[in-house]
């Protein structure tokens, strides 16, 4: 099983339904993260948490939302979909103790919206 | 601003070896990373150079110039299991990741 795994996998919607990203981790990481990727742009952060009570917005967060319900789960949240948020979603987790703050991350979760 | 710059799309016979570059401007730098990334699939951790010079790992070896602000990543004896995109993230000062939009290696035969 993989360390850290996200639903759904694929998930197609329509404009203004609410959606949902699981992300959940078996790493006992304190770090999570949300990054999408679109065709030739590099990563971008959406939101990341540094323990369950840490919440920040990244580089992209306008329009999404997020939940860290346990130091191992963290969803995020697409309150009324638009199709500019079309794209594959990535959960990453990392060490807070690691020396080189590596990034392991889950399959992936691509969204299409029509 | 800061930017991330590397070749979009570069191809390579197996069993040869190619150099990918990967220049950036950030504020403030706390590492650089390289991550391959196969089609569909999540990337995953290749390099991480934080002091000048070369690290070796196998078949990899990735370099750092600070004062250049380039790296490189150098794939040897390439393997069609190479095919991928390889992406060049640095740390900036406040720790976060800036990403390039990653270059697509393609291995003939």
């Amino acid at each position: 099983d993989a360390d850290v795994t996200q639903t759904p996998r694929n998930r197609i919607t329509k404009t203004g339904k609410r959606i949902m990203l699981e992300c959940s981790q078996t790493k006992g990481h304190d770090r999570m993260y949300w990054y999408r990727q679109d065709p030739g742009l590099g990563l971008r952060l959406i939101y990341y948490s540094f323990d369950v009570k840490d919440i920040n917005k990244g580089e992209i967060s306008d329009g999404y939302s997020v939940s860290r319900q346990a130091q191992a789960k963290f969803s995020l949240s697409l309150e009324s979909a638009i199709p500019n948020q079309t794209a594959l979603y990535f959960c990453a987790t990392s060490d807070l103790q690691a020396d080189t703050g590596e990034l392991f991350f889950g399959e992936g979760s691509r969204l299409t919206v029509l | 601003g800061q930017n991330i710059d590397q070749p979009t799309e570069m191809t390579a016979t197996e069993g040869a070896i190619v150099q990918i570059n990967c220049t950036y401007q950030t504020s403030g730098f706390n590492g650089l990373f390289w991550y391959q990334q196969h089609a569909g699939e999540a990337p995953t951790f290749l390099s991480y150079n934080v002091l000048d010079g070369l690290e070796e790992k196998g078949r990899f070896s990735s370099f750092l110039s600070r004062s250049k602000g380039y790296s490189y990543l150098l794939l040897k004896e390439l393997q069609m299991k190479d095919s991928a995109s390889y992406l060049c993230a640095v740390q900036d000062s406040n720790y976060q990741l800036i990403w390039g939009a990653g270059t697509k290696l393609i291995i003939k035969p």
